[in-house]
């Protein structure tokens, strides 16, 4: 089955704790990206990753790093985690960039920071 | 920058009419992507329906249709004949080179 599994579904953590979010699709999906949803604000993305070691900043990646050392793997890194990094967080991803085929999202991170 | 503005936090339906939920968005491109996303309450993101900005025609998957105005920059996802099943948020959302963009979202309730 086709799918993006991201773990875990829910973490509650204290602040500056260093954490991983990790995100994988099995469908050799070159394109990958990280949102965060907010009430009232949608989905922010927040990086995206075209292939293997190519990674790119998207609207609010302050607070977060990324790697892609393999073409199924994407994991979402707060170094230092802030209250204000409390949100639902999703991974996706797609053929290509185009998002002329469909994306296919995790099924969400729910963080807590206190 | 593109924006995308969903101006109706809240709607809500009887079941079996019909609702449409408003979507307007802001660019300067001519080539781009458009969406709606439904997720429920389960949080998984799923694909309603997709228009590219080059065809004219009106994309349409089952009862759900859209109305997509391009010099107006308007894209409303009309939803007929509304089940419970579709009680869920829905998100508008605009792709260009790279850049996703999503609406605030509407949470539509539909009612027995």
């Amino acid at each position: 089955e086709a799918q993006v599994t991201q773990n875990p579904r829910y973490l509650i953590t204290v602040t500056g704790k260093k954490l991983t979010v990790t995100c994988s699709q099995n469908m050799n999906h070159e394109y990958m990206s990280w949102y965060r949803q907010d009430p009232g604000l949608g989905l922010r993305q927040i990086y995206y990753s075209m292939n293997v070691e190519v990674t790119d900043k998207g609207d609010v990646p302050e607070g977060y790093k990324v790697s892609r050392k393999e073409k199924r793997n994407f994991p979402l890194i707060l170094e230092s985690p802030s209250p204000n990094q409390t949100s639902l967080y999703f991974c996706a991803s797609s053929r290509d960039s185009a998002w002329n085929t469909e994306a296919f999202f995790g099924q969400g991170t729910r963080l807590t920071v206190v | 920058a593109q924006t995308v503005t969903q101006s109706q936090p809240e709607m809500s339906v009887q079941e079996a009419e019909t609702v449409t939920l408003s979507c307007t968005y802001d660019t300067s491109e001519s080539n781009y992507y458009l969406f709606w996303y439904k997720q429920p309450p389960s949080r998984q993101m799923i694909l309603v329906i997709r228009q590219e900005a080059y065809k004219q025609q009106n994309a349409t998957e089952n009862r759900f249709s859209v109305n997509f105005q391009k010099a107006a920059k308007s894209f409303s996802l009309k939803i007929s004949d509304s089940q419970l099943g579709d009680t869920a948020m829905y998100f508008c959302a605009f792709y260009n080179n790279n850049d996703m963009r999503f609406g605030a979202g509407t949470r539509l309730t539909v009612k027995p």
